[in-house]
């Protein structure tokens, strides 16, 4: 019931393309999902996050849609770009201060030039 | 700003050794995750406190870890004695109660154990 499951594993995307990545969560407890995205000898960070009483969030080219009733959320990256190369991790989490995080498999992203 | 501090950044030990991972959390901040990452398990949560005090540690994989967080601005995870499947990289991250849940993480510590 903690899980958060992501898809797909790996992506390639041409530059200018959309990146789609999708993930599905069980306990509906969670109340709070972000995106973190994590370079390379880097820890994650965040990227983007939407909380369940929303359907969708736009930052700049990155949106995140959300399903309540399915239990699903989706990080939309338009006009990808190569420095969009990079692993990206849903996650779920109960109340505020981030209290016990679950995260997603990670997703590898390659924008191709 | 600094942010969340983690050393060694890199360790290489032998099987059997102790092996001690530290990680100064951001100033303010009072709540502090550790969490492994391994190609296979992804991003795993081992323990985390709020306000110095261990919250869950349903994620510790079994007796041989072990953490502490002393003070506000530290904590430590110990492996005692290592084994070569607790090569992973270790992070470590902190956020603040009463905001929006986002958390900081560290640049994380990887350890080897030969």
């Amino acid at each position: 019931q903690q899980q958060v499951k992501q898809s797909p594993q790996s992506l390639i995307v041409q530059k200018g393309g959309i990146s789609i990545i999708n993930c599905a969560y069980e306990n509906t407890a969670f109340d709070y999902f972000p995106w973190y995205q994590q370079f390379p000898g880097k820890g994650p960070a965040l990227l983007i996050a939407i909380r369940p009483d929303v359907s969708e969030k736009k930052e700049g080219r990155f949106t995140i849609s959300f399903n309540k009733s399915a239990k699903q959320f989706s990080l939309h990256i338009m006009d990808s770009q190569p420095g969009d190369s990079a692993t990206y991790f849903c996650a779920a989490s109960l109340g505020t201060g981030g209290f016990k995080t679950i995260f997603g498999a990670g997703t590898r992203l390659f924008v191709k030039a | 700003d600094a942010g969340v501090i983690q050393s060694p950044r890199h360790e290489v030990t032998e099987m059997g050794q102790e092996v001690t991972l530290r990680c100064k959390p951001i100033s303010g901040h009072n709540s502090l995750f550790w969490y492994r990452q391994t190609m296979m398990r992804g991003l795993e949560l081992l323990i985390y406190f709020n306000n110095n005090v261990p919250i869950d540690d349903s994620g510790m994989p079994e007796d041989r870890f072990s953490a502490k967080m002393p003070n506000a601005s530290f904590s430590t995870l110990k492996i005692q004695p290592s084994e070569p499947r607790d090569s992973a990289v270790y992070f470590c991250a902190s956020s603040l109660l009463s905001t929006t849940g986002e958390l900081f993480f560290g640049e994380g510590s990887r350890l080897t154990v030969l």
